[in-house]
């Protein structure tokens, strides 16, 4: 079956322009979590949601990072007036539910900020 | 909160020999650990967890990994290493709750020929 997909694969933008990332899970999954890849980072969680709670936002480096999450499918991070320690490959992944789950991530979309 | 270190950046191994990558973890109650492969370009696949029960744990592509309370040490392990198997691995903490991982900073395996 199809896994987790994620577009753009690759993303140019000049600082201060925002962003968006757009993340599908496999379908039926009800849990989905950003993460973000940097060289000076490593892996770092951004995001999470399962069904309808409310997301948990603890790992979002700041108020111009947000995402949503419609109809318990497809999410979108934004990203407003990118930096350019914004730079970085963004992971999602979902799993079929929270807990014990293994979380399947997608390929990433590397965004580059000018 | 939980952490992980993995203290090797770089392994570079022969084909056919043997391979083991080192993870510590730190974390105030039962771990939930995995082992994810990044090859170049790649998305994270998981090649193996441990949530309970038997300590060695069985994963893909014939690594397996053993969990030490004692050491809070996973240690992932592979006899006889592919060249297909030239990657970036990261080892992982879930917590209970399962809602996040944290993960090491990853160990770039080199296989030379």
């Amino acid at each position: 079956g199809a896994g987790v997909s994620q577009s753009p694969s690759n993303k140019v933008t000049e600082k201060g322009k925002d962003v968006e990332l757009r993340c599908d899970p496999i379908s039926g999954h009800t849990a989905l979590y950003w993460y973000r890849q940097s060289l000076g980072q490593g892996l770092e969680f951004l995001i999470y949601f399962q069904g309808n709670s409310a997301p948990d936002k603890s790992g979002l480096p700041s108020d111009r990072f947000s995402a949503e999450r419609t109809g318990g499918s497809v999410s979108t991070l934004t990203i407003q007036r990118t930096q350019q320690e914004d730079s970085a490959v963004y992971l999602c992944a979902s799993s079929l539910a929270q807990g014990q789950d293994t979380q399947y991530f997608g390929p990433g979309t590397r965004l580059t900020v000018l | 909160a939980q952490s992980v270190t993995q203290p090797d950046i770089h392994i570079t191994v022969s084909e056919g020999a043997s391979l083991e990558l080192r993870c510590n973890y730190s974390y105030g109650a039962t771990p939930y650990l995995f082992w994810y492969v990044q090859s170049p370009g790649q998305g994270l696949q998981l090649l193996l967890k441990y949530f309970s029960g038997d300590t060695l744990v069985q994963g893909i592509k014939g690594f397996e990994a053993e969990f030490k309370r004692s050491q809070s040490s996973f240690n992932l392990r592979k006899p006889s290493v592919h060249w297909s198997d030239a990657a970036e691995y990261f080892c992982a903490v879930g917590t209970a709750a399962g809602n996040k991982l944290t993960f090491g900073g990853g160990t770039r395996v080199l296989v030379k020929p």
